[in-house]
């Protein structure tokens, strides 16, 4: 059964460095998603791209934040300077419509 | 501000026995429901989805939408410690691909 696949499964990273996440979607879908989970929080999204743009974002993804298909199989998630409070998993999803999301197994980034 | 409540529990049933687990909603526009099931550490997994309103089952599950009351449920059957995780409950509206996420039931079965 197809899966979302993500790397690395683990970042440590210092503040105010720049940290790519990677995801491979599965792989006839068309929707693409980045989440975050703060341990002991829920589920918070992110954004949304299809068609090769950003179809939605929330507040939490702001300036620092950017996503990109490099090519036909990758979706990034890029955070240009990281704080302490990026300090969560990233959660990539992806979904053949625009309904039911599956989510690869996750980022836990650290920052320190 | 669309708001999806879960009670955090946790739940705590005996091997065998139906648990149920509920979720609130206050946006009634809201078209689509999802259950997800996560275990500690890990990435949610989608379990059921349900559209309409009534009982859709699968397996041991059965979700249960009522769109007048605004609530969605899941039952589990024949509950088994491989159950033990956290519910989450995840509501999507018309005009938006994005669903809110509830913050789970922990489900604990115990043998």
């Amino acid at each position: 059964e197809p899966e979302v696949t993500q790397t690395p499964s683990h970042q440590v990273t210092q503040m105010g460095q720049e940290v790519i996440l990677r995801c491979v979607p599965i792989s006839n879908h068309l929707y693409f998603y980045w989440y975050r989970q703060i341990l002991g929080q829920k589920v918070e999204f992110l954004v949304s791209f299809y068609n090769n743009e950003i179809s939605e974002k929330s507040e939490i993804f702001d300036d620092q934040f950017s996503v990109e298909r490099p090519d036909g199989s990758n979706f990034t998630l890029k955070i240009r300077s990281t704080k302490l409070e990026d300090s969560a998993m990233y959660f990539c999803a992806s979904s053949r419509t625009s309904s039911e999301q599956y989510f690869g197994p996750g980022t836990r980034l650290t920052v320190t | 501000q669309k708001e999806v409540e879960q009670n955090s529990g946790p739940l705590s049933v005996p091997e065998g026995a139906i648990a149920s687990l509920n979720c609130t909603y206050s946006d009634r526009g809201s078209q689509s429901f999802f259950w997800y099931r996560q275990y500690s550490g890990k990435s949610p997994e989608l379990i059921m989805f349900i559209y309409s309103n009534g009982d859709k089952e699968d397996g041991r599950f059965t979700a249960q939408l009522n769109k007048a009351s605004q609530y969605v449920s899941l039952l589990i059957r024949d509950s088994q410690p491989s159950d033990s995780a956290t519910y989450l409950c995840a509501v999507k509206g018309g005009g938006s691909y994005i669903p809110t996420f509830g913050r789970g039931t922990s489900l604990i079965v115990h043998p």
